[in-house]
């Protein structure tokens, strides 16, 4: 079945250390995104991407990194000078039309603590 | 960044009954999504409304999209303990020359056996 897998499920962060959250799809979709949720509030948007070896910041990109080398792989490093990291963080994806125009289709998360 | 923002935040109600959550937003729009979301797991997309569109049923679910006011309502019928869940309502916001989907904070839905 076609989907997308985030893992690890929990991951657990040292301070000073960068950690990187993994998101596969074999959707055959070109967008993918990355979502950070805080208790209570509504997705935030990290970075995303609509091709490969393109990316955009979006509304709360510091801190954080990212790489689309494969069409069907997301990774995101969250670095140490992302000083609040506690957070699920959600990777989606979509077919290209634009955001909006196209369902997203989401992983069931990794949650990131700190140690 | 503008967000949409759903009311009521939570809302309690017995098994068979009917749900209704609305969603409101800032900007103009070409569509509008809702998603639910089960504790701990990613959402999984509901309906799009597109902006010439005013009502879209699928199964249970009823979406009706009012774009005078501004404003889109998620009715389920007949409720489940399987629609215990958060349902979150997305508009697109046009960012230059990219679209990024906005999210409202939710709503947080108890269906009680």
């Amino acid at each position: 079945d076609g989907g997308i897998t985030q893992s690890p499920k929990y991951l657990f962060r040292k301070e000073g250390q960068n950690v990187t959250l993994s998101c596969e799809q074999n959707l055959n979709h070109d967008a993918m995104y990355w979502y950070r949720q805080d208790p209570g509030q509504g997705l935030r948007l990290i970075y995303y991407s609509q091709i490969v070896n393109d990316f955009q910041k979006g509304d709360i990109a510091e801190g954080y990194s990212v790489s689309r080398e494969k069409k069907e792989s997301f990774p995101l490093t969250v670095t140490s000078a992302q000083k609040n990291p506690t957070a699920f963080y959600l990777c989606a994806s979509s077919p290209l039309g634009g955001a909006g125009n196209q369902p997203q289709h989401f992983g069931d998360g990794t949650r990131l603590s700190i140690l | 960044s503008q967000q949409g923002e759903e009311d009521p935040q939570a809302l309690s109600i017995q098994e068979g009954e009917n749900a209704t959550m609305n969603c409101s937003y800032k900007t103009s729009i070409n569509n509008l999504q809702w998603y639910r979301q089960n504790s701990g797991r990613g959402l999984v997309h509901l309906i799009l409304i597109r902006s010439n569109e005013r009502e879209k049923h699928s199964g249970r679910l009823r979406v009706t999209l009012d774009t005078s006011k501004k404003s889109s309502s998620l009715l389920i019928t007949a409720s489940r303990a399987a629609d215990t869940a958060s349902y979150f309502c997305a508009t697109v916001y046009n960012a230059g020359n990219n679209r990024k989907l906005i999210w409202g904070l939710g709503t947080s839905l108890a269906v009680n056996p």
